[in-house]
């Protein structure tokens, strides 16, 4: 069965270094989004991107993030000077679309944990 | 905001009993689908129920949709010990989603 993978499984950094999280989409899919859950939060919506473009994003994706689809298979999150509080469990999301693409079922990866020191 | 919000917050119950969980979210929306959450591990997609359905099942799932009263509930019937998780209803806007806090269900066997 198809599904996301996220590489790596777990990310430490220094505050203010650059990182980028890294998700292969199931490869028929169209949409591709990031969230984010810092430890016993709720999930909260980062980013949805499609036809290789930003089509929303959360008063939380500042400046300070960015998203990229590099070549035909991967969908990256970068964090240019992490801060502490982008310590969080980052989850990669695809959807097929069609009907809004909203209205599909998402398909999640496992997961990044990213610890900033 | 268009966030679902579960209740209850925990809800601890015996093998063999069914669970019962509900979202309440504040404007409308496309569709409502419910999640669950193993302790730190990714987001598994249980079920998604479009605006215009009002019930749906899925083996031991079974999800009501009430949109006047902007409301959902996620019923496990005959829960097993395996079913201990954290259960999300997630609201569909366009191209985003809004998750609530979340139901920590303990099944004890």
């Amino acid at each position: 069965e198809p599904e996301v993978t996220q590489t790596p499984s777990h990310q430490v950094t220094q505050m203010g270094q650059e990182v980028i999280l890294r998700c292969v989409p199931i490869s028929n899919h169209l949409y591709f989004y990031w969230y984010r859950q810092i430890l016993g939060q709720k999930v909260e919506f980062l980013v949805s991107f499609y036809n290789n473009e930003i089509s929303e994003k959360s008063e939380i994706f500042d400046d300070q993030f960015s998203v990229e689809r590099p070549d035909g298979s991967n969908f990256t999150l970068k964090i240019r000077s992490t801060k502490l509080e982008d310590s969080a469990m980052y989850f990669c999301a695809s959807s097929e679309g069609g009907g809004g693409g909203a209205m599909d079922e998402q398909f999640f990866g496992p997961g990044t944990r990213l610890t900033v020191l | 905001s268009q966030q679902g919000e579960e209740d209850p917050q925990a809800l601890s119950i015996q093998e063999g009993e069914n669970a019962t969980m509900n979202c309440s979210y504040k404007t409308s929306i496309n569709n409502l689908q419910w999640y669950r959450q193993n302790s730190g591990r990714g987001l598994v997609h249980l079920i998604l129920i479009r605006s215009n359905e009002r019930e749906k099942h899925s083996g031991r799932l079974r999800v009501t949709l009430d949109t006047s009263k902007k409301s959902s509930s996620l019923l496990i019937t005959a829960s097993r010990a395996a079913d201990t998780a954290s259960y999300f209803c997630a609201t569909a806007g366009f191209n985003k989603f809004y998750f609530g806090s979340g139901t920590k269900l303990n099944v004890k066997p």
